[in-house]
């Protein structure tokens, strides 16, 4: 079991650009979180979904968007990328209300 | 609103020494509350949780966390500390209890170990 993965590992964007982070869920589960960890704080939730639909959406612009598909991975799409988007981005699956699982995360950089 | 405070930002213990790390939460019913660890460029492990029971829980790598409603803690403790605890350490609260829901963290205790 490969667990949660996310891709790329790391990624350099410019201001104004757009950006796509993927994520596979661990085998088995249905849930997927999102969260932004910048640097020296804790993670704070983006959006949450389950079963393709979205269940929660923390404080976040809506140039934050994020979708699933039916094999339950996951996308968030960042547009107009600003300076202050630069954080790791974080992933984590469940399956129902189960322990969630996080993956390594997307360190994103905007220059 | 539910909030987190960890009011140590960074901890320095010698190894074999016990540790305890502080953490307040606020949180307007019942709370799920977690205690999870970071290594560097590493994502975030769950180490236990607190739902309801016992108010003293065990998780895994010989850390155990203790409930206190009065106090609004959850502090986490490991009786020695090994030099591979070093990392970033966060506490959370939520209302899902999967640990993944609209969960909200603290800012984090750094864990240096002394040889």
């Amino acid at each position: 079991d490969a667990g949660v993965t996310q891709s790329p590992t790391h990624l350099i964007k410019t201001r104004g650009q757009q950006v796509t982070l993927r994520c596979s869920p661990k085998s088995g589960h249905d849930t997927v979180s999102w969260y932004q960890q910048a640097l020296g704080q804790g993670p704070q939730f983006i959006f949450q979904y389950y079963e393709k639909e979205e269940r929660g959406r923390g404080n976040f612009p809506d140039r934050f968007s994020a979708r699933q598909f039916p094999n339950y991975s996951s996308e968030l799409n960042v547009n107009a990328l600003l300076l202050g988007d630069s954080a790791l981005y974080l992933c984590a699956s469940s399956l129902g209300f189960s322990e969630a699982f996080f993956g390594q995360g997307t360190r994103l950089t905007v220059v | 609103a539910q909030s987190v405070t960890q009011p140590d930002i960074h901890i320095t213990v010698s190894e074999g020494a016990s540790l305890e790390l502080r953490c307040n939460y606020s949180y307007g019913a019942t709370p799920y509350l977690f205690w999870y660890v970071q290594s560097p460029g590493q994502g975030l492990q769950l180490l236990l949780k607190y739902f309801s029971g016992d108010t003293l829980v065990q998780g895994i790598k010989g850390f155990e966390a203790e409930f206190k409603r009065s106090q609004s803690s959850f502090n986490l403790r490991k009786p020695s500390v090994h030099w591979s605890d070093a990392a970033e350490y966060f506490c959370a609260v939520g209302a899902g209890s999967n640990g993944a829901g609209k969960s909200t963290f603290g800012d984090g205790t750094t864990l240096t170990v002394k040889p």
